[in-house]
């Protein structure tokens, strides 16, 4: 079966410090891999995008990496802020797939605290 | 418009009734996406649109859901005899084209509908 695994599940840090996000995944073939980011009461937003040949994508202080060797991805978010709080969410699309088909991980819950 | 509205934000209703959530998704946005929530989990595909036909209703649980986009914008989720398993945030996102999984999609903020 096709599944989406993040951790942790939650993640508390103090403003400024850095932390990392991970998200494993069993789908295989994909076309790309996605980070959303939601904050409480609000929909997702994209943060990144990477193609299964992409081993890094940056937005900003967000930085994503894949390893579609060892199918694991992560989300490093650097210096961060009381903005940040939020459950970030990884999405994987298997190759092929229609819309039906992406993957979504049940995310992470970040809190910065200050 | 600026983004996605979904209205209404919250809806209370009772075991049994029928309930509609509508989508307002961004201009010229020619996909439309509805998925639904639950507490501490990812947001789950229901049905998505490509102008006013459902290019995919895989996710929708069972015959109590049913969506239309009739105009190829706005789009109404509609649930009919609701059961305290319905309660969730019904998410409605739109893509300028529906290249599946690749095209960016723009999400509301949500419904949250209560069951009682």
């Amino acid at each position: 079966k096709n599944q989406v695994e993040q951790s942790p599940q939650s993640l508390i840090i103090l403003e400024g410090k850095n932390c990392t996000l991970q998200c494993n995944y069993t789908v295989s073939p994909f076309s790309n891999l996605r980070w959303y980011k939601q904050d409480t009461g609000r929909g997702p937003v994209s943060l990144t995008i990477m193609t299964f040949s992409e081993n890094t994508k940056s937005n900003g202080r967000y930085t994503a990496t894949l390893d579609a060797d060892t199918k694991q991805s992560s989300l490093h978010i650097t210096a961060s802020q009381l903005s940040d709080s939020a459950s970030y969410i990884c999405v994987v699309t298997p190759y092929g797939g229609s819309q039906g088909n992406l993957i979504f991980g049940k995310g992470t819950k970040l809190s910065v605290k200050p | 418009g600026a983004g996605v509205s979904q209205t209404p934000s919250n809806k209370v209703t009772e075991k049994g009734k029928y309930v509609e959530l509508r989508c307002d998704p961004i201009s010229g946005h020619t996909a439309l996406y509805w998925y639904r929530q639950s507490l501490g989990q990812g947001p789950e595909f229901l049905i998505y649109f490509q102008g006013t036909g459902a290019a995919d209703d895989s996710g929708l649980p069972n015959d109590r859901f049913f969506a239309v986009r009739p105009e190829g914008s706005v789009s109404t989720l509609k649930i009919q005899r609701t059961e305290r398993g319905d309660s969730a945030v019904y998410l409605c996102a739109s893509s300028l084209n529906a290249l599946p999984g690749w095209d960016t999609q723009y999400f509301g903020p949500g419904t949250r509908l209560t069951v009682l």
